[in-house]
């Protein structure tokens, strides 16, 4: 079952406007962590923004913030004042213990998000 | 800042041909992850390592091998190649476990022709 959802495989957004990307995710772990990652057409995987599950405000990083809602089990990233360098795909991703007892991350399916002048 | 290093940035291969990726982590990082992520899809664990143990093994087909060597850098050996591991693949460190984050290299786009 996937346990990280990302229910938008596109998005449009014009330059200097404000762009929500949703995930959802899945675990019974109590401990958990939550991070977004952006990867541009380069194919780097560049993190941008950590919430952990027993932080109790939200995540920001200058233009990115994570709206977590724990009941609901969503993190969804907020970009303020989208610019033309955004413009990648936008990966959700949770640090969940394995029955290994080490943790890993769990990816899910990405955002393809597009700024347009 | 030190990054995670991979190499090489690109390999071409042929089919049932053998490839080794080499991967650098962070200095006092203590773990190393592979990640596999085919054409549009989203990256898949295949492996890691606690302190040059293997700790965990997700979806590595068994024609693939990994290590960690006394110099904590990595390797991931890729034997009898096919068509389908035409990928990006990704090494990560990261230090306790991932309670600091995970920080990814900029990938080995392998091409099996």
């Amino acid at each position: 079952a996937q346990k990280i959802t990302q229910t938008q495989p596109g998005m449009f957004v014009q330059e200097k406007e404000a762009v929500t990307l949703d995930c959802t995710y899945d675990t019974s772990d109590p401990s958990y962590g939550l991070f977004w990652y952006k990867q541009p057409s380069s194919g780097e995987m560049i993190f941008l923004i950590y919430q952990g599950s027993y932080d109790q405000q939200n995540a920001t990083e200058g233009r990115y913030s994570l709206n977590f809602q724990k009941a609901r089990k969503s993190a969804n990233l907020v970009i303020s004042a989208s610019q033309l360098g955004d413009s990648a795909m936008y990966f959700c991703a949770m640090r969940e213990t394995r029955r290994s007892g080490y943790s890993t991350l769990t990816f899910g399916k990405g955002t393809m998000l597009l700024v347009s002048p | 800042a030190a990054g995670v290093i991979q190499s090489p940035r690109h390999l071409i291969k042929e089919k049932r041909e053998t490839a080794t990726l080499k991967c650098y982590p962070i200095p006092r990082h203590d773990t190393v992850y592979w990640y596999q992520q085919g054409p549009g899809q989203d990256p898949q664990f295949l492996i890691s390592f606690y302190e040059k143990m293997q700790s965990d093994k997700g979806s590595i087909p068994d024609r693939f091998s990994a290590q960690q060597f006394s110099d904590y850098h990595s390797e991931l050996n890729m034997s009898s190649l096919e068509l389908g591991d035409s990928a990006l693949y990704f090494c990560a460190s990261s230090a306790r476990g991932g309670d600091y984050g995970y920080t990814f290299g900029s990938g080995t786009r392998l091409t099996v022709v």
